[in-house]
């Protein structure tokens, strides 16, 4: 079935520095794909997303690529901020019911 | 911005209880979802409704847990009885037409402490 793999966290980094989260999928065809954040005691936000393969999704100065020959859909943001500390989540949909498949979420700390 | 409103927002009872969750999704939103994210992990679908009708149940424990969508509107997540295991987030997220790459809007969820 499919499946969403990201990086294993927490991630502790400080202001300013580059960040990414590496996030893979298993599944067959073309899926959309997807990244959440969940801020500390909120629902989940959709950031960002691209439906297909090579189209790039931004928002709030983070980006992700959608790389179907690495099946892979890594977020990068060039400077982090204290108020990006949030867990991520990296999801995929696909299917007749296109309900989302997530993977088990990167916890971002940034430090002043 | 309209939002996906759930409640309650924290939901305390003993085992062997029965609780009930609201979700009232984004006016116009065909497609309603229920979640679940156990503390760590990611969320994982209880039951999808396409306007009243379900689409996908399949990991539902219907043994336990009822779900509804009776004028396709708003919804209702029933579980009876509770169980320990079931202490973890409910998610409920809408729609538009639950199309491919469709965004999902989430509410803040009802967090359950089964004890």
């Amino acid at each position: 079935g499919n499946s969403v793999t990201q990086m294993e966290g927490p991630v502790t980094l400080s202001e300013e520095a580059f960040l990414t989260i590496n996030c893979t999928y298993t599944a067959t065809g073309y899926p959309s794909l997807f990244w959440y954040v969940q801020y500390p005691g909120e629902g989940l936000q959709l950031l960002l997303k691209a439906t297909k393969a090579d189209d790039k999704g931004s928002n709030k100065g983070f980006e992700a690529t959608y790389r179907k020959e690495t099946t892979s859909f890594h977020l990068e943001k060039g400077s982090v901020q204290v108020s990006d500390s949030a867990v991520y989540f990296c999801a995929l949909s696909q299917g007749g019911s296109e309900k989302l498949v997530f993977g088990k979420g990167t916890k971002l700390t940034v430090n002043p | 911005e309209a939002e996906v409103a759930q409640s309650p927002r924290y939901k305390i009872t003993e085992k062997s209880q029965a609780v009930a969750f609201w979700c009232d999704p984004i006016s116009g939103h065909a497609t309603l979802y229920w979640y679940r994210q156990i503390l760590g992990q990611g969320p994982e679908l209880l039951v999808q409704f396409q306007d009243e009708s379900v689409v996908d149940d399949s990991q539902l424990p219907k043994d336990r847990f009822s779900a509804e969508r009776l004028k396709g509107v708003d919804s209702t997540l029933k579980i009876q009885p509770a169980e320990l295991g079931d202490s973890a987030m409910y998610l409920c997220a809408s729609s538009l037409a639950g199309g491919a790459g469709d965004t999902q809007y989430f509410g803040p969820g009802t967090r359950l402490t089964v004890l």
